[in-house]
């Protein structure tokens, strides 16, 4: 049972334009939620996160928003860059179980962003 | 700051030979290391939680007697696939969790059993 789903595998947008990435969990207990992003052979690099107690978290070019009630979240890149060309991954993780902060992951949404 | 160093990044073994591969957190200690396993066009899985000095905590259907991890320093964790077989053929990737709880990962083993 996928915990956290990105139902979109790909995505591509103009340069400039504005790249949202969707997420969608169904663990109500989820309480922290992450972006990373992944190049080919590399691994996943650490883009920004949000808490539960908040709905909007701002970082540059990078925005990501929480809806709890839909538990849905979502991230804004604008303006976007070729640079940005990669595999996106939503993950989130629960305060329940310890301290250890375990990760659920979703498949991933593979943005091109076109020149 | 905040880097994980991942080795090997590739190897390739005969079946039923074992591979170490190392997790190690370059400018920061972690107490806690994490290991995944992602199979083509599929999330990261967790197999498995490292504390450092302790057991790790594996997840529901990871052989732990398979997949043998060692967490004996704040900087460094192990996994040691033991007698290797084709289907234990993946894509192996650790975390180590750094400040604020966020986890920054390694760039991934590619293992290859034939």
């Amino acid at each position: 049972d996928q915990q956290v789903k990105q139902n979109s595998p790909s995505l591509s947008v103009q340069e400039g334009r504005i790249s949202i990435l969707n997420c969608d969990y169904t663990n109500s207990m989820f309480d922290y939620f992450l972006w990373y992003k992944k190049y080919p052979a590399e691994g996943p690099t650490f883009l920004i996160s949000i808490s539960s107690i908040k709905d909007k978290n701002e970082d540059g070019r990078f925005t990501v928003f929480l809806n709890k009630s839909a538990k849905h979240l979502s991230l804004h890149i604008v303006p976007s860059q070729p640079g940005d060309s990669a595999v996106y991954f939503c993950a989130a993780s629960t305060k329940s179980g310890g301290s250890n902060y375990k990760l659920t992951f979703g498949k991933g949404t593979l943005l091109t962003v076109n020149p | 700051g905040a880097v994980v160093s991942q080795h090997p990044s590739r190897v390739i073994c005969k079946s039923g030979t074992s591979v170490k591969i190392e997790c190690r957190s370059l400018d920061f200690q972690a107490t806690t290391m994490f290991w995944y396993r992602q199979f083509p066009k599929q999330s990261l899985m967790l197999m498995a939680t490292s504390n450092e000095g302790s057991k790790a905590t594996y997840e529901q259907g990871v052989e732990k007697d398979k997949f043998l991890i060692n967490h004996a320093s704040l900087t460094l964790s192990t996994l040691t696939v033991t007698s290797a077989h084709p289907e234990d053929s993946s894509f192996y990737i650790c975390s180590a969790k750094g400040a604020k709880n966020i986890q920054y990962f390694g760039a991934g083993t590619r293992l290859s059993v034939l």
